[in-house]
């Protein structure tokens, strides 16, 4: 079934530790996005790619980082968890820029301690 | 000001009515408009999006938008218990690369 994976499901993780939360689609759209959703604020970008080799921050992008090495995989790490950081994290993807409407994986959970 | 605006709700109506969801903008350039729903403990789904103003209606939903007033609504025709969920409206503003999400508004339909 085509569509977005995320993993892991949910996690629990120290802070301090280092942490990648995978993102692969298999629909072979360009754009892909990581946003986290948190209570009473929705959900919030966090960064984007247009296309493969490509990346730009969005709303709150301090404290993670992303790759995209290719059209299918756009990994989101935490390089040093803080506790402000617990949210669940959705990964999207949609076909291009602009009027393209979002395709979202199933979310990971993500408690830091 | 939020850039998206949404009524956290919760949005109480009867099993068979109408439900109607409001959303406001601040970015006057905005160009496109989204409506997801997302129930708990689930990811977001698309219901509509719209690029004009005026309705547009697919089944027992209609989008509403009227850029004058800076505002998009959805109606939600013959509410269903299953229609129970958060309700997400998204734009995408002048310059921006994805979508901005208002907070949702959450919908209960009581049987």
């Amino acid at each position: 079934i085509a569509g977005i994976t995320q993993a892991p499901t949910s996690q629990i993780l120290a802070a301090g530790r280092r942490m990648t939360l995978r993102c692969t689609q298999d629909m072979r759209h360009n754009a892909m996005y990581w946003y986290r959703q948190d209570l009473g604020l929705g959900l919030r970008l966090i960064h984007y790619s247009n296309t493969a080799g490509t990346t730009g921050k969005g709303e709150v992008p301090d404290g993670y980082s992303v790759s995209r090495a290719n059209t299918d995989d756009f990994p989101l790490t935490l390089a040093s968890a803080v506790p402000s950081q617990t949210s669940v994290y959705f990964c999207a993807s949609s076909p291009g820029q602009g009027n393209s409407p979002l395709h979202f994986g199933n979310g990971t959970r993500l408690t830091v301690t | 000001q939020k850039e998206v605006e949404q009524n956290s709700g919760p949005l109480s109506v009867p099993e068979g009515a109408i439900a109607s969801l409001n959303c406001t903008y601040s970015d006057r350039g905005s160009q496109s408009f989204f409506w997801y729903r997302q129930y708990s403990g689930k990811s977001p789904e698309l219901i509509m999006f719209i690029y004009s103003n005026g309705d547009k209606e697919d089944g027992r939903f209609t989008a509403q938008l009227n850029k004058a007033s800076q505002y998009v609504s959805l109606l939600i025709r013959d509410s269903q218990p299953s229609d129970s969920a958060t309700y997400l409206c998204a734009v995408i503003q002048t310059g921006r690369r994805a979508l901005t999400f208002g907070s949702g508004t959450r919908l209960q339909v009581q049987p």
